[in-house]
């Protein structure tokens, strides 16, 4: 079964760089989600999307914006980076109109190194 | 801010059942309780979730307790790649502009032993 896909799996970027990072959520979810896991930590939420639209903001920095296209794909914008933005970063997916009944999935996520 | 407690770590030998307990004493009607896991750096997989009757699949075993303040989640043959971060989640089933977000608390670490 096809399943969240993000893109770059692994970026490094120098600071006060700017870096983007992409998701492709299941086919037919409408919502999408992104986490921040820095090293020993639990995720943490930074944003959601639903049909497109912001629907919920969590500790996402100002620095950070993200937005969901046409196709639903996600797009996590992270400027003026920082060292202490180096962290694992999921995307997420889930839709009220499959079976699942609106699960959550998580892709693989992409690593983000800051140096 | 995370509604549940679990143990931090737990140890289980191959094989065995690994019950992981979870408290969620404030939890209300409209919510389920999910249970999620992360193989070291990788993604949270889904397990398994549940709003009052216990539920299984092929991965689990989900038991809440009747008044629903604490649950647990049943491995019944664990395996050395059953080693993982095991995290309780309580989340709202309302939606409000789409599905509601998963928060994260501690979770729990559990060890398969050979």
């Amino acid at each position: 079964a096809a399943g969240v896909i993000q893109s770059p799996r692994h970026l490094i970027k120098e600071k006060r760089e700017t870096a983007t990072l992409k998701c492709y959520p299941i086919p037919r979810h409408d919502t999408v989600y992104w986490y921040q896991q820095g090293p020993g930590q639990d995720p943490q939420f930074l944003i959601s999307f639903y049909e497109k639209m912001q629907s919920d903001k969590g500790s996402i920095p100002d620095r950070f914006s993200a937005q969901q296209f046409s196709d639903y794909h996600s797009e996590l914008n992270m400027s003026s980076l920082e060292l202490g933005d180096s962290a694992l970063y999921f995307c997420a997916s889930s839709s009220d109109f499959v079976a699942t009944g609106n699960t959550i999935y998580f892709g693989e996520g992409s690593w983000l190194t800051v140096v | 801010d995370a509604k549940t407690t679990q143990p931090t770590s737990m140890d289980c030998a191959e094989g065995r059942a690994a019950n992981l307990p979870c408290n969620h004493s404030t939890i209300s009607g409209n919510e389920y309780v999910y249970w999620y896991r992360q193989i070291h750096s990788q993604g949270p997989q889904y397990i398994i979730h549940g709003l009052k009757n216990n539920e299984t699949n092929e991965m689990a075993s989900l038991i809440i307790t009747e008044d629903r303040k604490s649950s647990t989640l049943i491995l019944p043959h664990a395996t050395l790649r059953d080693t993982a971060v095991y995290y309780c989640i309580v989340r709202d089933r309302v939606r409000i502009q789409g599905a509601q977000k998963l928060v994260f608390g501690q979770g729990t670490r559990l060890t398969i032993n050979p």
